[in-house]
């Protein structure tokens, strides 16, 4: 089993729709990290969070420490939005999950 | 400010072969790493170093080399390419020790090894 988990690991949605990508973890973490990557791009740190919630335009991150889950949320989706969101866990070192491809649709 | 630059955007390379990745850093971070990302998995952590003349292995070391003679730069070498090693290779730097800092990632090397 991964030490990082996330779900689902395919997303399709249309334009407008919220949309929640999840991340569980098993292993004891100081902060969690949610980074997104285009097609052919680099990586982009989104978030870095160790309690509680962050918002950033129409993105949203909490974390549960308690539960060893957090949750990326995206408000009134776009065609723009369509990438690979990664969580990662810093732990000793920076431990990431496969990552979920979202593909929104106009 | 460039952040993280890597060279080249692409690669093909021949077994046997061997080649550098280049990568820096402008923003005078201590920690800087290089990852593998491969289909089906999250990107794994290949060497790392936390500051000028230190470096140490990650969890997928084998088959690559590392130096860092200066804060701003962080080479990775392929001695000896092998088809295992097709892959697209990211670079990364964040503050040290602090382990709560946002991590950058340059854009990634895509490296095809025939």
């Amino acid at each position: 089993k991964n030490e990082v988990e996330q779900s689902p690991q395919n997303l399709t949605a249309q334009e407008g729709e919220f949309i929640t990508i999840n991340c569980s973890y098993s292993v004891g973490i100081s902060a969690l990290h949610w980074l997104q990557q285009h097609p052919g791009g680099g990586i982009v740190s989104l978030f870095m969070l160790s309690s509680g919630k962050k918002k950033h335009g129409r993105l949203i991150a909490t974390i549960n420490i308690q539960e060893k889950h957090s949750s990326l949320h995206i408000t009134a989706s776009h065609p723009r939005d369509s990438a690979v969101y990664i969580c990662a866990v810093s732990g000793s070192r920076l431990t990431f999950g496969e990552g979920t491809q979202l593909t929104v649709n106009p | 400010n460039a952040g993280v630059t890597q060279t080249p955007k692409f690669q093909v390379l021949k077994t046997g072969q061997s080649m550098t990745l280049q990568c820096a850093q402008d923003m005078n971070h201590e920690y800087m790493s290089w990852y593998r990302q491969d289909p089906g998995m999250g990107l794994r952590l290949i060497h790392y170093s936390v500051g000028a003349g230190i470096t140490d292995q990650g969890e997928v070391p084998n088959g690559y080399n590392v130096s860092r003679s200066t804060t701003e730069d962080f080479p990775l070498r392929l001695l000896s390419a092998a088809p295992s090693q097709t892959s697209v290779y990211f670079c990364a730097s964040s503050y040290f020790p602090t382990p709560n800092t946002e991590a950058f990632f340059g854009q990634g090397t895509r490296l095809t090894v025939v």
